[in-house]
C-alpha cells in the first residue's frame, strides 16, 4: 500500500469557522509534510513532522496549526482563515531511512480549500 | 538557497511527437533532482529522480531525464507523447539537510493535440 489519503476532498469555510484537514498513511513512514499549492503555482512547504515531532515550520501564520497525533495521522487545524488562504493543501509522507539515503516523498491527492 | 527554474510555462505538442521539458537548478552541493507530474485536481506523482551515478535516468510512463552538471540542467524527455500525458510537470530539487525539503520550479503545463 503506497497510498496517502486526505479528507475531505473539498472544503468551503467562512473566515470565522474552525475546520481540520486530515492526512493518513499506513506505509510506516515516520516523516510527514504539509504543502500549500495556489492555483497555477508550485507546491510550497508549510510543515514537516519527523517521528511525530514538528521539525520544520516555514514561517506559517498561526491560523494554521498542525498536529501529528500518531505516526499514521497528520492533521491541519484551520481557524480564522483569509480568502487568500484558498488553495490545494497537499500532504506527503516518506520513510525515515537509516542509511542516510534520500527517501522519496509520496503525495496525497490534496484537499481543495475555499475560504469565503 | 536552492532554486529551480522551468523556462517554459506552456508547451503544446502533437500526439506521437517527442517532448522535452527544461529544468535549471541552483544548488550548492550535489543535487537531488526530481520530476513530478500533476493531473488536474490531483496530487503529485513521481516520474523519476537523480541522486548520483548514471546521468541518464529512466522513469515511469516512458520518461527519461538527463543530468548535466556543467549546465545545471535536468531536462525531461519522452520520445512519443500520448494524450494522457497532458498535465502539469514540476521539476524539484531536494535539500537533505532540511528535512528532505523539496523546492519546486514553477511548472510546465503540457497540452497534447490530437
Amino acid at each position: 500500500d503506497t497510498e496517502v489519503t486526505q479528507t475531505p476532498k473539498h472544503l468551503v469555510m467562512g473566515m470565522t469557522n474552525k475546520k481540520s484537514l486530515k492526512c493518513e498513511q499506513h506505509m510506516g513512514h515516520r516523516a510527514m509534510y504539509w504543502y500549500k499549492q495556489k492555483a497555477k503555482k508550485p507546491p510550497e512547504l508549510m510543515f514537516v513532522y519527523s517521528y511525530e515531532k514538528l521539525s520544520i515550520n516555514e514561517s506559517v501564520p498561526s491560523r494554521f496549526s498542525p498536529e501529528c497525533p500518531n505516526s499514521s495521522l497528520l492533521n491541519l487545524h484551520l481557524h480564522a482563515l483569509q480568502p487568500e488562504d484558498s488553495a490545494l493543501y497537499l500532504c506527503a509522507s516518506r520513510p525515515e531511512g537509516t542509511s542516510g539515503a534520500w527517501e522519496t516523498q509520496y503525495f496525497g491527492p490534496g484537499t481543495r480549500l475555499l475560504v469565503l | 538557497a536552492q532554486s529551480v527554474t522551468q523556462p517554459d510555462i506552456h508547451i503544446t505538442v502533437s500526439e506521437g511527437a517527442s517532448l522535452e521539458l527544461r529544468c535549471n537548478y541552483s544548488y550548492g552541493a550535489t543535487p537531488y533532482l526530481f520530476w513530478y507530474v500533476q493531473s488536474p485536481g490531483q496530487g503529485l506523482q513521481l516520474l523519476l529522480k537523480y541522486f548520483s551515478g548514471d546521468t541518464l535516468v529512466q522513469g515511469i510512463k516512458g520518461f527519461e531525464a538527463e543530468f548535466k552538471r556543467s549546465q545545471s540542467s535536468f531536462n525531461l524527455r519522452k520520445p512519443s507523447v500520448h494524450w494522457s500525458d497532458a498535465a502539469e510537470y514540476f521539476c524539484a530539487v531536494g535539500d537533505k539537510a532540511a528535512g528532505n525539503k523539496l523546492t519546486f520550479g514553477g511548472g510546465t503545463r503540457v497540452l497534447v493535440k490530437p
